[in-house]
């Protein structure tokens, strides 16, 4: 079946802008999470859905960043006046169940963000 | 703050050497922890989930050792080929995976 999908796959925006990532999960999968990895720097969690609600968003860097999932399905990241250092690749993954620690996650290929 | 390190950060080695990485994570609150091969330009493949203290899992060439009392796992891979080449992460698990930084394996023809 379909892995997790992401679109763009890569995105160059200049300072200032917005810019929206999207996550396709693996269907039927309930929990959802995006993470981002800066250069240099190992994978951050930013954000974990179970459904539509976001228990978890102590990873968020800043209030400009913001996501949201609708459908307990397609998951959407909104970075609001982006900074240089919000360049990264964007990640994200889901699990079939409501998350856990035991649980594999899928990931997407993730978008390259660079922020001029 | 909870730290995970893996070591080395990068290695080399030719075709058909055997090699082994390292994780360190927290000894406390331990749930779980996962292993993940990252091939440039693809997405992350999950590796193993151990959860047991003395577990060891295998896949093929790579297998995978757990020490949660002393916290460190260690990730081998016997006989290494060119396809291994891949930043391999360990993440200790919560309700959240916390990642290290990874070890980048180049292996060479």
């Amino acid at each position: 079946g379909a892995g997790v999908s992401q679109s763009p796959s890569n995105k160059v925006t200049e300072k200032g802008k917005d810019v929206e990532l999207r996550c396709d999960p693996i269907s039927g999968h309930t929990a959802l999470y995006w993470y981002r990895q800066s250069l240099g720097q190992g994978l951050e969690f930013l954000i974990y859905f179970q459904g539509n609600s976001a228990p978890d968003k102590s990873g968020l860097p800043s209030d400009r960043f913001s996501a949201e999932r609708t459908g307990g399905s397609v998951s959407t990241l909104t970075i609001q006046r982006t900074q240089q250092e919000d360049s990264a690749v964007y990640l994200c993954a889901s699990s079939p169940h409501l998350g856990g620690a035991v649980e594999t996650q899928y990931f997407g290929p993730g978008t390259r963000l660079l922020v001029l | 703050i909870l730290n995970v390190e893996q070591s080395p950060q990068s290695l080399h080695v030719q075709e058909g050497d055997s090699t082994n990485f390292t994780c360190s994570f927290p000894s406390s609150n331990f749930y779980a922890l996962h292993w993940y091969r990252w091939e440039t330009a693809k997405s992350p493949e999950a590796l193993f989930v151990m959860t047991l203290n003395g577990d060891e899992k295998k896949k093929g060439r790579i297998s995978a050792t757990l020490n949660t009392k002393e916290g460190y796992s260690y990730l081998y891979i016997k006989g290494s080929q060119p396809e291994d080449s891949a930043t391999y992460l360990c993440a200790f698990s919560t309700d959240k995976l916390i990642f290290g930084t990874g070890t980048r394996l180049q292996v060479f023809p």
